[in-house]
């Protein structure tokens, strides 16, 4: 019954490779998310999309790609990864409709590039 | 810009202590504030909320207030327990903008 579910836990690569992160949620939400944290805790928010269109893209390097198949899924594809990519990724998702608009966020997936 | 300071950890208590984490927040409009709670090895879960001046969040014994005057939502526990030790978020988002805005996180250690 897990709200937000993202594959892998945990991945670890070498630099240079390709790699991607796939996320879930069976909530009913239109709209999710892609945040990085790095070492220090600190949460950025990098992508989200709204009924499988982009509406948030921060300043992120262009080897990340999210790709969104239909309103329950996003996933990030990230190219020729670097040391600095090494971080954990967490997926969110959250009705856009509604005073509160909270976000629901998955387990994370802990990337390490070697 | 929008942003979000809160104060830095890391925080040691004992068990029943009183615990403080301030939060002051700079929006250009009239924000919702939330604190998160990230338990180790999981994700953020939603602590507590507040949408308007005034409206004071509670959950779980933990208890945090709008104050637009003072442009804070401190987060509040009378007695904590070594299960609240987690990393606390104070986060703001404006009307009709999708994305939060985190601080940069307390780490809390709860000893027995």
């Amino acid at each position: 019954d897990t709200a937000v579910s993202q594959t892998p836990k945990y991945l670890v690569t070498q630099m240079g490779n390709d790699k991607s992160i796939k996320c879930e949620q069976n909530l009913g939400h239109d709209t999710m998310y892609w945040y990085k944290q790095d070492s220090k805790k600190f949460l950025k928010i990098m992508f989200s999309y709204n009924n499988k269109e982009l509406i948030i893209n921060e300043t992120v390097p262009n080897r990340f790609s999210p790709k969104s198949p239909d309103k329950a899924h996003l996933n990030l594809h990230i190219n020729s990864l670097e040391l600095g990519d090494s971080a954990v990724y967490f997926c969110a998702s959250s009705r856009t409709s509604g005073a509160f608009y909270e976000q629901y966020f998955g387990p994370g997936t802990r990337l390490t590039v070697t | 810009g929008n942003s979000v300071t809160q104060m830095e950890g890391p925080v040691t208590l004992s068990e029943e202590a009183f615990l403080t984490i301030n939060c002051t927040y700079t929006a250009t409009g009239y924000p919702s504030l939330f604190w998160y709670v990230q338990y180790p090895g999981e994700g953020l879960q939603l602590l507590l909320k507040a949408t308007k001046a005034d409206d004071k969040g509670s959950n779980k014994g933990f208890e945090a207030t709008y104050r637009k005057e003072t442009t804070s939502f401190h987060l509040e526990k009378g007695s904590v327990q070594v299960s609240d030790s987690a990393v606390y978020f104070c986060a703001l988002r404006l009307p009709n903008d999708y994305k939060l805005s985190f601080g940069a996180g307390t780490t809390v250690t709860v000893r027995a």
